[in-house]
């Protein structure tokens, strides 16, 4: 088990750029989570994968964002036209199945100039 | 109204106290509860999880789970100044509990 891993941890980006983050579940979890969090605040639901299927997505992810799982292991957010307000830690958690503890990778740290 | 509120703190407990941290959620379907705690700077490690009314304990920490009142709680005892963190509290939401809905978190400060 060697844990959620995400890639890149940090990027620093112009806004009007486009941005891709990679995660990498715990291998035996068929679940996959995106969340979005703010300095002080708790993590925001964006969307989850069961196996390559997405099947939830928040009011929160607009039009510029879309995330995929093709192959039901690794997922991938892109954020196209980066805004002032995109600037977030951006969290990968996989988990076994609906219910079940969620496990959350170090996340992604994006700033936008 | 957020779904799961938690009062943001700052606790402050002295070393080798009881540290009790409150959550209350709206949503009554709801069905599992769970307690993170986050380094600053770093990503929500989870701690307790609990599915029934009642007490679940693990080592220092005991979670209790009141359903007819919406409330959740974490008691930490024999508080240690690395207990310092955020706590955040989350509740299974959606269809088949798909996606957590979280608190915005209690500081709490352990004073040596």
């Amino acid at each position: 088990d060697t844990g959620v891993s995400q890639d890149p941890r940090h990027k620093i980006t112009k806004r009007g750029q486009n941005v891709t983050f990679r995660c990498d579940p715990i291998s035996e979890h068929n679940r996959l989570y995106w969340y979005r969090q703010t300095l002080g605040q708790g993590p925001e639901f964006l969307t989850y994968f069961q196996n390559e299927a997405q099947l939830e997505k928040s009011r929160l992810l607009s039009d510029r964002f879309s995330a995929e799982r093709p192959k039901g292991s690794f997922s991938t957010l892109e954020i196209q036209r980066t805004e002032q307000g995109d600037s977030a830690m951006y969290l990968c958690a996989s988990s076994l199945q609906g219910e079940q503890p969620q496990h959350f990778g170090d996340g992604t740290r994006l700033s936008i100039l | 109204q957020k779904e799961v509120e938690q009062n943001s703190g700052p606790l402050s407990v002295p070393e080798g106290a009881i540290a009790s941290l409150n959550c209350t959620y709206s949503d009554r379907g709801s069905q599992s509860f769970f307690w993170y705690r986050q380094y600053s700077g770093k990503s929500p490690e989870l701690i307790m999880s609990i599915y029934s009314n009642g007490d679940k304990e693990d080592g220092r920490f005991t979670a209790q789970l009141n359903k007819a009142s919406q409330y959740v709680s974490l008691l930490i005892r024999d508080s240690q100044p690395s207990d310092s963190a955020t706590y955040l509290c989350a509740g299974a939401t959606g269809s088949a509990g798909n996606m957590l809905t979280f608190g915005g978190g209690t500081r709490l400060m352990v004073k040596p």
